[in-house]
C-alpha cells in the first residue's frame, strides 16, 4: 500500500515553461486536492476533486489547471511558470475525515 | 486572509517539557478541527482532532484543549521529546455536506526540543 504518491520529487523550471505535476493514491478515496505550501503561509489549497469528473477551485487557483484522470490520479498543471509558483506542492486525499499527503514535490522557477 | 490563526511561528522547549501550540478562528460554521505534524522533507499527517462538541481529546502525551466561547483551541504535547521537533499545523472544516472535506490551515509552528 503505497499511499499518495507524487512525481517527480523536484524540479527546476525556466519562468515561461509548462510542466504537469502528477499524484495518485491508492487508498480508494473519493476526494483529492493541491496544496502549496510557502513558508509562514501553511498549507493553502489550489484545488479540489470531490469525485472522478468534479473538480473545484480552491484559495490560490490562479495559473494552474487540473485533471482528474480518474479516481486514483489528480494532476497539477503549470501552463506558464512565473517565480511567484516556487514552492512545495503537496497532493493529498480523503476519506471522510482524514486527508492523507503524498511526499511533496520541491519546485523552483527561475 | 488567514482564516486560523496560529502562534507561536516557533517554539523551543527543552526535553521533558510541555509544548503549547494556539490556534484561533472566527468561522463559527467550523465542524472539524485536526492537528497535523510535519517532519522535513515529509508531507504532513493527522496527529489528533475534536470536534467542537467536546472540550478536551487526549491520545497519548498529546491533548487537544478546545474553547468554544473564544473560539480557541490549543495543543498541548506532555513530556516532550526530540522526536516531536516538527513543525505542527492546526487546522478547520466547514460543514462537510455542504462545502466538502476542504481544510483551512493554519501558519505552523516549528518546534524544536531541546534534549
Amino acid at each position: 500500500n503505497a499511499g499518495v504518491t507524487q512525481t517527480p520529487k523536484f524540479q527546476v523550471l525556466k519562468t515561461g515553461q509548462s510542466m504537469t505535476l502528477q499524484c495518485a493514491q491508492d487508498m480508494n478515496h473519493n476526494s483529492m486536492y493541491w496544496y502549496r505550501q510557502d513558508p509562514g503561509m501553511g498549507l493553502r489549497l489550489i484545488y479540489y476533486s470531490a469525485s472522478e469528473g468534479t473538480t473545484d477551485k480552491g484559495e490560490v487557483p490562479n495559473g494552474y489547471n487540473v485533471s482528474r484522470l480518474n479516481k486514483r490520479e489528480f494532476s497539477l498543471r503549470l501552463e506558464s511558470a512565473a517565480p511567484s509558483q516556487t514552492s512545495v506542492y503537496f497532493c493529498a486525499s480523503s476519506n471522510y475525515n482524514e486527508q492523507f499527503f503524498g511526499p511533496g514535490t520541491r519546485l523552483t522557477v527561475l | 486572509q488567514q482564516q486560523v490563526k496560529q502562534s507561536p511561528q516557533s517554539l523551543i522547549v527543552q526535553k521533558g517539557g510541555i509544548s503549547i501550540i494556539n490556534c484561533a478562528y472566527e468561522n463559527t460554521a467550523f465542524d472539524y478541527f485536526p492537528w497535523y505534524q510535519q517532519f522535513p522533507g515529509k508531507g504532513p499527517a493527522l496527529l489528533i482532532a475534536i470536534r467542537p462538541d467536546v472540550s478536551e481529546k487526549k491520545e497519548g502525551r498529546f491533548t487537544i484543549s478546545f474553547n468554544k466561547s473564544a473560539k480557541q483551541f490549543s495543543l498541548h504535547i506532555m513530556d516532550s521529546q526530540p522526536g516531536d521537533s516538527a513543525t505542527y499545523f492546526c487546522a478547520a472544516r466547514t460543514d462537510v455536506r455542504e462545502y466538502g472535506n476542504k481544510l483551512v490551515f493554519g501558519a505552523g509552528t516549528i518546534l524544536r526540543v531541546k534534549s
